[in-house]
């Protein structure tokens, strides 16, 4: 079955800690996406990647760092510059435009990160 | 600036009909998109509208209007299963094809 998978699930960590969270995707899309969700909010976006080796910031990118060296994933990590990092954490992807009407976004299931 | 403003809370009844408005200012347009989402869960698609009009997709509908930025998305036959939020995003039209989203109306259908 293709879908995008998000690893752990639920995520503790220290304050002033790193974390990745993991993102990895079977649907040969080849844009991919992270972003935020606070607590009766909407997703605000963190960074994307159209292509591979190439990723641009969202609107909220400060304290957040990515890469994309293959296609199929799209880690994300949450330094200690993050100032409130307590969320809940959605990665997506999509295909090209040129693919496919509408080009929606297909979501993971999440990472819930909390930070003590 | 982008801003999307959806009602923040819903109640309907098991049955009912219920409409969730959407009204949209960005810098551009290319389709809008309606999710839901399963508390905890992550957003499922369920309608896309780029034209001005109405998409029916069975107990799912969703009508556009460019000119005034406005959207909605029409529930029918409520079922206790459609207690969800509801979110409304707006492609923008750069090769970003990033989507701007609303806060989501939180949907309560009671029996």
């Amino acid at each position: 079955d293709g879908g995008i998978t998000q690893s752990p699930k639920y995520l503790f960590r220290k304050e002033g800690q790193n974390v990745t969270l993991s993102c990895e995707q079977n649907l040969n899309h080849d844009a991919m996406y992270w972003y935020r969700q606070d607590p009766g909010q909407g997703l605000r976006l963190i960074y994307y990647s159209q292509i591979v080796n190439d990723f641009q910031k969202g609107d909220i990118a400060e304290g957040y760092s990515v890469s994309r060296e293959k296609k199929e994933s799209f880690p994300l990590t949450v330094t200690s510059a993050q100032k409130n990092p307590t969320a809940f954490y959605l990665c997506a992807s999509s295909t090209p435009s040129w693919d496919r009407v509408g080009n929606e976004q297909f979501f993971g299931p999440g990472t819930r990160l909390t930070v003590l | 600036g982008q801003n999307i403003d959806q009602p923040t809370e819903m109640t309907a009844t098991e049955g009912a009909i219920v409409q969730i408005n959407c009204t949209y200012q960005t810098s551009g347009f290319n389709g809008l998109f309606w999710y839901q989402q399963h508390a905890g869960e992550a957003p499922t698609f369920l309608s896309y509208n780029v034209l001005d009009g109405l998409e029916e997709k069975g107990r799912f509908s969703s009508f556009l209007s460019r000119s005034k930025g406005y959207s909605y998305l029409l529930l029918k036959e409520l079922q206790m299963k459609d207690s969800a939020s509801y979110l409304c995003a707006v492609r923008l039209p750069d090769s970003s094809y990033k989507l701007i989203f609303g806060s989501g109306t939180r949907l309560l259908v009671r029996p």
